[in-house]
């Protein structure tokens, strides 16, 4: 299994509260995703980042902001959060040079806001 | 507007059964076109495809990808209880400046019942 490591597993949070999740990696891989699935919608990337301080946006990123100061770590921050961000994070990777290719997929991080 | 289509949304079918999952896409700077499993947590990968007509064959399961009628097939032979899961079809496209990125179709639920 790729070595990637998601956490919190679960938090629950009250409407407005700051939130980070992290995405940590053991496999050196160059980029790496923050994807959110809801029932109904799939898997829909909210950023991604192609390198230390490398960010952009996706297609739900509006309420979400990364952060990446190391390649080993993927930063997920709601800076207040609202209920309509409750759903299942998971942060992926990915070491294709030719576009995109195989991600590997966290175990994922299930946030509920109340 | 990129979308990714898949059908059925949910099937049942019983063991010993053969299945077909049809994915269909509209996606400019086409890359490739991957197949995912999902049972209760992460979604691990499948089949990549990039080139049209040439299929891909892992034990029971085969994807076949036809790029002139932009769509893709998951062949499941013979299923299994174990073959139950959410299986997800995603597109990569090309950006330019970054590695891209991946749109997922929103799944289909595949149930095998003894």
């Amino acid at each position: 299994d790729a070595g990637i490591t998601q956490s919190p597993r679960h938090k629950v949070t009250e409407t407005g509260t700051p939130v980070t999740l992290r995405c940590h990696q053991t496999e050196n891989h160059r980029y790496m995703y923050w994807y959110r699935q809801d029932p109904g919608h799939g898997l829909r990337l909210i950023h991604y980042s192609y390198g230390v301080k490398d960010t952009d946006k996706g297609e739900v990123s509006d309420g979400y902001s990364v952060s990446r100061s190391k390649t080993e770590d993927f930063l997920l921050t709601l800076e207040s959060a609202t209920s309509s961000q409750t759903s299942v994070y998971f942060c992926a990777i990915s070491e294709s040079r030719q576009g995109p290719g195989e991600l590997f997929f966290g175990e994922g991080s299930r946030l509920t806001v109340l | 507007e990129d979308k990714v289509v898949q059908s059925p949304l949910s099937l049942v079918v019983h063991e010993g059964d053969t299945v077909t999952l049809n994915c269909s896409y509209e996606v400019t700077n086409f890359r490739s076109l991957l197949w995912y499993k999902q049972e209760k947590k992460a979604p691990t990968f499948l089949f990549m495809l990039t080139s049209s007509g040439i299929e891909k064959k892992s034990g029971r399961l085969s994807s076949i990808l036809d790029k002139k009628e932009l769509f893709s097939i998951l062949n499941i032979t013979a299923t299994q209880t174990g073959d139950s899961a959410i299986y997800l079809c995603a597109v990569g496209r090309w950006d330019g400046g970054s590695q891209g990125n991946l749109i997922f179709g929103k799944g289909t639920k595949l149930s095998v019942k003894p």
